[in-house]
């Protein structure tokens, strides 16, 4: 038990639609990360929110956004849904800064399947 | 910059036997290394980590990898497999200093395990 969990585990949206992902973070930790994993693929880097700062993106365009809020917990929202954003959203959470271990804890994941 | 190659997607080992899983790395600047394990419809669990320390890691579940820098390789490998093991099993490098968890995985490797 990683004790990072994330809402819903799965939804269907159509295309053009938005959507909003939500992870409570592991208790203690202050960074967020989320990933997108296509089927049959690794996880893929979209952003990372330390202490309620972007704190890095990866290649992903600007409907791609995200939130920390002050409890660590973060959200994803991804506007105008395509059909390549069907993915497994992965949210994991660590102890960035000084502190930091090196070590990653993932939720489960948030299933989203765009029609 | 950095990035791994797993080399194989698949690979069937009959139980009891050898598991080798490989990976090499690229990476810019001295590196971290993790294998992860994914079981179907889940996130993705930690096996063992690389910090730059000890080149033999030893992880959970009976797993350990060596660092090899000549190589550029982070190979994972158990000596007896068992049925458990079958799942997902992801190789992931990121810059070597803590507080910088943004991870580039790999494509993965399946591993299935042969009664």
């Amino acid at each position: 038990e990683t004790g990072v969990t994330q809402s819903p585990t799965h939804l269907i949206k159509t295309r053009g639609q938005q959507v909003t992902l939500r992870c409570s973070s592991q208790s203690g930790h202050n960074t967020v990360s989320w990933y997108q994993q296509a089927l049959g693929q690794g996880p893929q880097f979209i952003f990372q929110y330390y202490r309620e700062e972007e704190n890095g993106r990866g290649n992903f365009p600007p409907r791609f956004s995200g939130l920390q809020f002050p409890n660590y917990s973060s959200e994803l929202n991804v506007n105008a849904l395509e059909l390549d954003d069907s993915a497994l959203y992965l949210c994991a959470s660590s102890l960035g800064g000084t502190g930091g271990t090196g070590e990653l804890f993932f939720g489960e994941g948030s299933r989203l399947t765009v029609l | 910059a950095q990035s791994v190659t797993q080399l194989g997607s698949h690979v069937s080992v009959s139980e009891g036997a050898l598991v080798l899983l490989r990976c090499n790395y690229s990476s810019s600047v001295p590196p971290y290394l993790f294998w992860y394990v994914q079981y179907p419809n889940q996130g993705l669990q930690l096996l063992l980590k690389y910090t730059s320390a000890a080149t033999l890691v030893k992880g959970i579940n009976g797993f350990e990898a060596e660092f090899k820098k000549s190589e550029t390789s982070f190979h994972l490998t158990k000596p007896s497999a068992h049925m458990s093991d079958a799942a997902e099993y992801f190789c992931a490098v990121t810059g070597g200093y803590f507080g910088n968890e943004k991870l580039t995985f790999g494509t993965g490797t399946r591993l299935t395990i042969i009664p």
